[in-house]
């Protein structure tokens, strides 16, 4: 089947500082990426949908300058929280479809504990 | 309202009882349905997807009831290792092509030996 993964799985960083989290396809190419957040004992949010070669498309609410995505490659999609807080320590999920992009199965990654202090 | 809405449980069982979830979802046009599993700190991973007609997948079945907006997960014989939480999801129609998922906080399930 198809395999996401994620580095790094699990970050620990001080307050201020960046964090890049990356999102691999590993046996097929992914025109669509989506990044996820999960805070303890809530659902799944949706924070943005990455589309390879152009602008990642965000969600409502969240700050498109605060969390970067860059999906440059068929087989990566980066998020990078930028002057990380607290608040943001989070598990960050990315999911990845097979083409063609509008198909309902999405490949999860293994999720990015962040844990900022 | 939230667009999908579980009870959040604890769910516990003991060994073999048959337990069954619901979910109810706002978006009338939602197009597809799925019950996804998610185990402590691990990713979701999908266990079936969810039709009209219903579905059944071993000891698991799955109902839609588009009248009422309401989904349906049953697990029969329970077994420890179903032990986790069970997201209801849906890819709501917002008109156009898209395949957003939206979870369920997740129902979260402990069989008992």
């Amino acid at each position: 089947g198809a395999v996401v993964s994620q580095h790094p799985s699990w970050v620990i960083c001080k307050s201020g500082t960046s964090v890049k989290i990356e999102c691999r396809s590993l046996d097929f190419q992914a025109t669509t990426m989506f990044w996820y957040r999960q805070f303890p004992k809530q659902s799944l949010m949706l924070m943005a949908t990455s589309n390879e070669g152009s602008k990642a498309t965000y969600e409502q609410g969240v700050e498109k300058d605060k969390f970067l995505i860059n999906h440059a490659s068929l087989t990566l999609s980066t998020l990078t929280v930028t002057s990380a807080h607290p608040e943001d320590s989070s598990f960050y999920i990315c999911s990845a479809t097979i083409p063609p992009a509008y198909t309902d199965t999405q490949y999860f990654g293994p999720g990015t504990r962040l844990t900022v202090l | 309202r939230k667009e999908v809405e579980q009870d959040p449980g604890p769910f516990n069982v003991p060994e073999g009882a048959t337990v069954a979830f619901n979910c109810t979802y706002s978006n009338s046009a939602s197009q597809s349905f799925f019950w996804y599993r998610q185990d402590c700190r691990k990713e979701p991973k999908l266990l079936m997807s969810v039709y009209s007609s219903g579905n059944e997948d071993g000891r698991f079945t799955a109902q839609l009831n588009r009248a009422s907006q309401y989904i349906s997960l049953l697990i029969r014989d329970s077994k420890l290792s179903d032990s986790a939480t069970y997201l209801c999801v849906v890819i709501p129609d917002y008109g156009g092509a898209t395949n957003k998922l939206i979870f369920g906080t997740g129902t979260l399930l402990a069989v008992q030996p």
